[in-house]
């Protein structure tokens, strides 16, 4: 049972660079969810698509944005990377509002 | 607004002890309340919830109260186990319908042999 999968585990890029996160799931879940979390902060929401199509912007979307591809991947792009964005990127998704949301084992990034 | 507030750690208890997280919430509407548990180097796990007030969540045992008169949601378990160690987190799903979680910053729990 794979659930969401996210690519790559771990990057390390200079401050300027872009990269684009992945995002996959195999459940059929209609919402998917990108957040970032850094310490002392928990959990904060970067971007979500509530369907296929769709996409809004969460709590700190600044320096980001997102490509719901189809109903299965989500992908998270920074086109140049800040140091303020080392954190680790965790990928979600759920079925419906009512559920509790599946996530991926995240992705650590740090900018130099 | 919406908020969650968890008790600070870490926190580090002997094999067997009991253990208790304070999670207190402010919210609008009727929100859902979940605790997430996360093991190292591994995401977010659901470790149980509660839709509506005076609701209990339990699993492995885990168990969680909604109190709505205290907008409490504080996480118990009787006797840890070392393979308990992890961060948990409480979180907030504001009301029926709503798209964002709000988390908590996590507690670090370490049980020692």
């Amino acid at each position: 049972n794979a659930g969401v999968t996210q690519t790559p585990k771990f990057q390390v890029l200079k401050t300027g660079q872009s990269m684009t996160l992945q995002c996959a799931q195999d459940m059929n879940h209609n919402s998917m969810y990108w957040y970032r979390q850094d310490p002392g902060m928990g959990l904060r929401l970067i971007y979500y698509s509530a369907s296929e199509g769709t996409t809004d912007k969460g709590e700190v979307p600044n320096g980001y944005n997102v490509s719901r591809l189809n109903k299965r991947e989500f992908s998270l792009r920074l086109e140049s990377a800040a140091p303020s964005q080392t954190s680790v990127y965790f990928c979600a998704s759920r079925d419906n509002l009512n559920q509790p949301q599946h996530f991926g084992d995240g992705t650590r990034l740090s900018i130099l | 607004g919406n908020s969650v507030t968890q008790m600070e750690g870490p926190v580090t208890l002997s094999e067997e002890a009991f253990l208790t997280i304070n999670c207190t919430y402010t919210a609008t509407g009727y929100p859902s309340l979940f605790w997430y548990v996360q093991y190292p180097g591994e995401g977010l796990q659901l470790l149980l919830k509660a839709t509506k007030a005076d609701d209990k969540g339990s699993n492995k045992g885990f168990e969680a109260t909604y109190r709505k008169e205290t907008t409490s949601f504080h996480l118990e378990k009787g006797s840890v186990q070392v393979s308990d160690s992890a961060v948990y987190f409480c979180a907030l799903n504001p009301q029926t319908g709503a798209n964002n979680l709000f988390f908590g910053t996590g507690t670090r729990l370490t049980v020692i042999p």
